[in-house]
């Protein structure tokens, strides 16, 4: 199987607080992962694309300097949401695919994070 | 860019029952189709996934058919049970990098 593992799945802060998500790929190494937000009854939106050892690639409207992406090997990508107010309370989920060429896209469970 | 587009938004069924859901894209350069089944509070997973140069692919319960000409694609579900009352996505993919994703279909399944 492909098994993408997200942590932690739940945070509750308070605003201002930085909080960093993890994104694994246990069993596969994944070439590109990407990190999503998903509002209450929603599709997911993408934030942005994150390839082993470069940038990531934000979409437009992202934050950069807010949802700091780092994939620093083959099975791990982190997102760490800085500063965060209570706007930034959503749920965020990543995934990550094996190669370039048609490969699904293998989910975590996300992260419902909560901002008081 | 690419549009997907999903329909219906909200579907109910009594169990045993067969569920459609259809999608459709305006890229005719997509060729990977992914359908993704997503329970609450949990991340999506893949389901069952169709590629371009297929017309139509099963799995037990589950189909998937793909029409190139029109450029839509539909989720089949036969004899649907109530564990199958979940949101279901569909997507399509330009060479694997990029997915786009539709607005996502609440299922219910009545017993």
């Amino acid at each position: 199987g492909a098994v993408v593992s997200q942590h932690p799945s739940r945070v509750i802060c308070k605003s201002g607080t930085s909080v960093k998500i993890e994104c694994r790929s246990l069993d596969f190494q994944a070439t590109t992962m990407f990190w999503y937000r998903q509002f209450p009854k929603q599709s997911l939106m993408l934030m942005a694309t994150s390839n082993e050892g470069s940038k990531a690639t934000y979409e437009q409207g992202v934050e950069k300097d807010k949802f700091l992406i780092n994939h620093a090997s083959l099975t791990l990508s982190t997102l760490t949401v800085t500063s965060a107010h209570p706007e930034d309370s959503s749920f965020y989920i990543c995934s990550a695919i094996r190669g370039p060429d048609d490969q699904p896209q293998h989910f975590g469970d996300g992260t419902r994070l909560s901002i008081l | 860019g690419e549009n997907v587009e999903q329909h219906p938004s909200t579907l109910s069924v009594q169990e045993g029952d067969s569920a459609v859901i259809k999608c459709t894209y305006s890229d005719s350069a997509s060729n990977y189709f992914p359908w993704y089944k997503q329970e609450l509070g949990k991340g999506p997973q893949l389901i069952i996934d169709i590629r371009s140069n297929v017309g139509e692919k099963k799995d037990q319960r589950i189909a998937v058919t793909l029409n190139k000409t029109a450029k839509h694609f539909s989720l089949h579900i036969t004899e649907t049970q109530p564990e199958d009352s979940a949101v279901y996505f569909c997507a399509a993919s330009i060479s694997g990098n990029q997915f786009y994703f539709g607005t996502g279909t609440s299922l219910t399944v009545i017993p």
